[in-house]
């Protein structure tokens, strides 16, 4: 049972970096059809992408926050992060990493389908001096 | 950018049938996928692709899809169906969009 742990400064100052890790364990990041998301929800409000990254360490940013975006991969620890530069207290928020799954169901020949079937619990985020 | 647009809040009463529904661009060419988020929880994958659900996910939910509208249907809600549900799909970049979320309120 695959199990995702978000880790990381919970207090950021505004204008610095936000860095967070997620540590995969009961299964290696890179087997399957995997690829590995963060998602941030501010308190109250709805679900917004980041980004994802593929094992081969390619990238694929929302486009709102691609200039100060960088998601990396480190296949030795079985962990991926996040780099969010020049915080806002916009960035207020909790942050989520996720599974992203690619699946073909073979029987019926359908797909692929795209979905996110497994979550951290999160780990909160506030940005303030 | 791509959209996908929920109602706010819906309610239902316990035991009867109700219909959670997102509109968007990019379910014409992508399944939608259906989160549930209780307070204070992750969330949790109920729907995916064309009417799959994960193990464990009652049966109960079910999915559908027409055009640019994905529906998610639970057929005699339960108390513990109350929650926050967000539907999300790919869009044609290949980027994440979610759903604003519906509030279900079992009655």
């Amino acid at each position: 049972q695959v199990q995702l742990q978000e880790s990381g400064p919970g207090l950021v100052k505004p204008s610095e970096t936000l860095s967070l890790t997620c540590t995969v364990s009961g299964g290696s990041i890179s087997s399957g059809s995997y690829s590995w998301s963060w998602i941030r929800q501010p308190a109250g409000k709805g679900l917004e992408w980041i980004g994802r990254i593929y094992t081969s360490g390619s990238t694929k940013y929302n486009p709102p926050l691609r200039g100060r975006v960088t998601i990396s991969v480190d296949t030795s620890k079985n962990q991926f992060s996040l780099k969010l530069n020049s915080v806002t207290a916009a960035d207020t928020a909790m942050y989520y990493c996720a599974r992203d799954v690619t699946y073909y169901d073979i029987l019926t020949g359908y797909g692929p389908y795209y979905f996110m079937d497994v979550w951290g619990k999160g780990t909160t985020v506030t940005v303030s001096s | 950018s791509s959209e996908l647009t929920q109602d706010p809040a819906v309610s239902v009463a316990l035991g009867q049938t109700v219909r959670i529904t997102c509109q968007g661009d990019s379910l014409r060419s992508s399944y939608a996928n259906w989160y549930q988020q209780k307070p204070g929880q992750a969330p949790v994958l109920v729907m995916y692709g064309k009417n799959h659900r994960p193990s464990g996910i009652p049966d109960r939910f079910s999915g559908s899809s027409s055009g640019d509208t994905a529906s998610l249907t639970i057929t005699g809600a339960q108390a513990e169906d109350e929650a926050d549900y967000y539907c999300n799909s790919r869009d044609s970049s290949g980027s994440w969009v979610f759903g604003g979320g519906t509030k279900l309120t079992v009655l």
